[in-house]
């Protein structure tokens, strides 16, 4: 099926720093989600794009749709311990209404003490 | 407080057994899915439903089942045909557009 390439696998950095991730896609995408997972729990929606060249803020988070409409950036600025965890891209496999989603396999973040 | 409700939150199955997955939500939204997460992976979908008694297969749907006969329910039943059953069990719901709403998920360890 469809795959969803994300960038790092993993980051160890220190509280305050800036993150980058990214999400890429054999696949034009008409829209991008981001979504923070913590352990044990289900993920939690942060952003949505819908449209190529979208920059959209929640907070401390920004998130970009890539202008090529196969990737997707995801920036944290100024980190901090809640930050931890597992962030995931995601797509729909359609453009019409509610269509299942194609995950990406995640970029789990830990910051170092 | 409108949300999706997983239960149980840890659950332990016998070889051979069927077991269900609860899911409920009180968001009035249309779709409803299911996810299965191992270890260090994404998400891969087992079944999703748009409508009331109606839903389909997702990518890994062998050993699993679903019904929906309520708008607020999608129980899953992993079925013994599940050979590796052990996992992080999630189910979401959307509405209109494709942004999906997670639960806390199920989960299940065989023993």
């Amino acid at each position: 099926g469809q795959q969803l390439n994300q960038s790092p696998q993993s980051m160890f950095i220190q509280e305050g720093e800036d993150v980058s991730m990214n999400c890429t896609s054999s696949s034009i995408f008409n829209t991008w989600l981001w979504y923070k997972q913590d352990p044990g729990e289900g993920p939690v929606l942060l952003i949505a794009l819908y449209k190529a060249g979208e920059l959209t803020s929640n907070g401390r988070l920004t998130a970009q749709f890539g202008i090529t409409r196969k990737d997707s950036f995801l920036n944290i600025s100024a980190s901090i311990p809640s930050d931890v965890g597992i962030y995931f891209c995601a797509g729909p496999l359609s453009n019409f209404g509610n269509e299942k989603l194609t995950f990406g396999t995640g970029t789990r973040l830990t910051i170092i003490p | 407080d409108g949300g999706i409700t997983q239960s149980p939150k840890y659950l332990f199955r016998k070889e051979g057994q069927n077991v269900t997955l609860s899911c409920e939500q009180n968001l009035n939204h249309d779709a409803m899915y299911w996810y299965r997460q191992d270890p260090g992976q994404g998400l891969r979908l087992i079944y999703y439903s748009q409508i009331v008694n109606d839903f389909q297969k997702g990518d890994i749907a062998e050993g699993y089942s679903v019904s929906r006969e309520k708008k607020e329910s999608f129980p899953l039943t992993v079925t013994s045909a599940q050979k590796n059953p052990t996992a992080f069990y999630l189910c979401a719901s959307s509405t209109t557009g494709p942004e999906a709403f997670f639960g806390q998920g199920t989960r299940l360890t065989v023993v």
